[in-house]
């Protein structure tokens, strides 16, 4: 079976730019939520979409955003990129909002 | 606020010796603790888990302690293998919550 996956698999941005990171959870996992780690850092959680609403949200920036779809992938926005968003984001999935999470690679964005 | 701290950030261990790492949290309200492994590259993957109703949770070479009055938790390797050098980060939930928290990491090195 497919794990979590993640796209792009490195993006590199300039500041005040725009990103989308794409997220597809395990088969029949109908949350996704999702982590940045900085360098150095512990994953820090940002968001969790369980059945297509928001069931939580991290302590970040109205610049970030996200949603997910009818087929239970979902997209992190983040918009007018600084330099400090440069980190490594994880999408995690799990059956449901409190089941075991289970992490895809990641989508290092760099932004300079 | 880091609810969940990994005061070491590395360790170094011969093949063959166990591995012991550490975890202090401050949240009471966590029950849930769990111990994942990152490879360069990759996502965490999970490793262990223990609720605290236990105190204790073994898996082959893998044992997780858990010191409730102390808000400490420990995982144990025996005996450690060239394969297990990787990054562990402790992670900690309240269990009807939907987010983790996350520890630093350590950066586990075993040396032939």
């Amino acid at each position: 079976d497919a794990g979590v996956t993640q796209s792009p698999t490195h993006l590199i941005k300039t500041r005040g730019q725009h990103v989308t990171l794409r997220c597809s959870p395990i088969s029949g996992h109908k949350s996704v939520s999702w982590y940045q780690q900085v360098l150095g850092q512990g994953p820090q959680f940002i968001f969790q979409y369980y059945e297509k609403e928001e069931r939580g949200r991290g302590n970040f920036p109205d610049r970030f955003s996200a949603r997910q779809f009818p087929n239970y992938s979902s997209e992190l926005n983040v918009n007018a990129l600084l330099l400090g968003d440069s980190a490594l984001y994880l999408c995690a999935s799990s059956h449901r909002g409190q089941g075991l999470k289970f992490f895809g690679p990641g989508t290092r964005l760099t932004v300079l | 606020d880091q609810q969940v701290k990994q005061n070491s950030p590395s360790l170094s261990v011969q093949e063959g010796r166990i591995s012991i790492l550490n975890c202090d949290y401050t949240n009471s309200m966590f029950d849930y603790f769990l111990w994942y492994k990152k490879y360069p590259a990759e996502g965490p993957t999970f490793l262990i888990s223990i609720s605290s109703i236990k105190d204790k949770n073994e898996d082959g070479r893998f044992t997780v302690f858990l010191n409730k009055s102390a808000k400490h938790l420990s995982l144990h390797i025996v005996p450690s293998q060239p394969g297990d050098s990787a990054v562990y980060f402790c992670a900690a939930s309240v269990s009807n919550d939907y987010k983790l928290s996350f520890g630093a990491g350590t950066t586990v090195t075993v040396r032939a």
